[in-house]
């Protein structure tokens, strides 16, 4: 099973800033990695697949890059409703497998 | 638009058994597979398995595997997962999430709460 580690844990961040989260694999995922927003009492939303394309109606603000075992979810300018909880996923194997995420505070 | 619309909270007893229902609409229900993916409190997600819609192949979590089925019912567009012999570990919200075979999961219910307590 690939292991997928988040770091880190919580990021504290002022509105308007930069936050730039990681995420790790165990073993090469390729591009298969996605990033999911999960906001509290809700189901997670897919924001980024295939490492760095947005998915339908998510803003420009957010960003992914990487590939093999090292990935990042750039958010390039924090809003309100960006403070939330972040999940990588792998979908190269089964099974597939989640992060344990990164909360994204307000400072 | 499209949407995944699951059923609603269940209580059980350790030992009993839950079906959660995912009824999907606003697209091709066959052209898709579905996830079903779990949540404990204060917990990361957790995959739990995957059905293709198509043909009914199924992929399980090795861990659940002997205790979970999954089902479709192309008739109604519905996806069922039955968890059996459950523990008070699996209380937890239960999602179901719309994917094709290994890709990503693009459009997801709003969960089912699990409680298992004597």
């Amino acid at each position: 099973e690939i292991v997928m580690t988040q770091s880190p844990a919580t990021l504290s961040v002022s509105p308007g800033e930069r936050a730039t989260l990681s995420c790790r694999a165990s073993q090469s995922v390729s591009s298969n990695l996605a990033w999911y927003q999960q906001k509290p009492g809700q189901a997670p939303r897919l924001l980024i697949y295939d490492a760095s394309t947005r998915a339908t109606g998510i803003p420009a603000r957010f960003s992914g890059s990487g590939s093999g075992t090292e990935f990042t979810l750039t958010i390039s300018s924090l809003q309100s409703e960006d403070f939330a909880v972040y999940y990588c996923q792998q979908y190269n194997n089964w099974p597939v497998t989640f992060g344990q995420g990164t909360k994204v505070e307000i400072k | 638009q499209v949407q995944l619309v699951q059923s609603g909270a269940e209580v059980k007893k350790p030992g009993a058994a839950v079906k959660v229902s995912c009824k999907a609409s606003g697209y091709t229900f066959s052209t898709y597979g579905i996830s079903w993916v779990r949540q404990a409190p204060g917990q990361g997600p957790e995959w739990m398995g995957w059905i293709s819609a198509y043909n009914g192949n199924t992929n399980y979590a090795q861990k659940l595997q002997g205790r979970l089925t999954m089902t479709t019912d192309t008739s109604t567009s519905t996806a069922y997962m039955e968890l059996r012999s459950l523990r008070s570990d699996d209380t937890a919200v239960y999602y179901c999430a719309r994917n094709s075979f290994l890709r990503p999961m693009d459009v997801w219910g709003k969960g089912t709460t699990v409680t298992v307590s004597s």
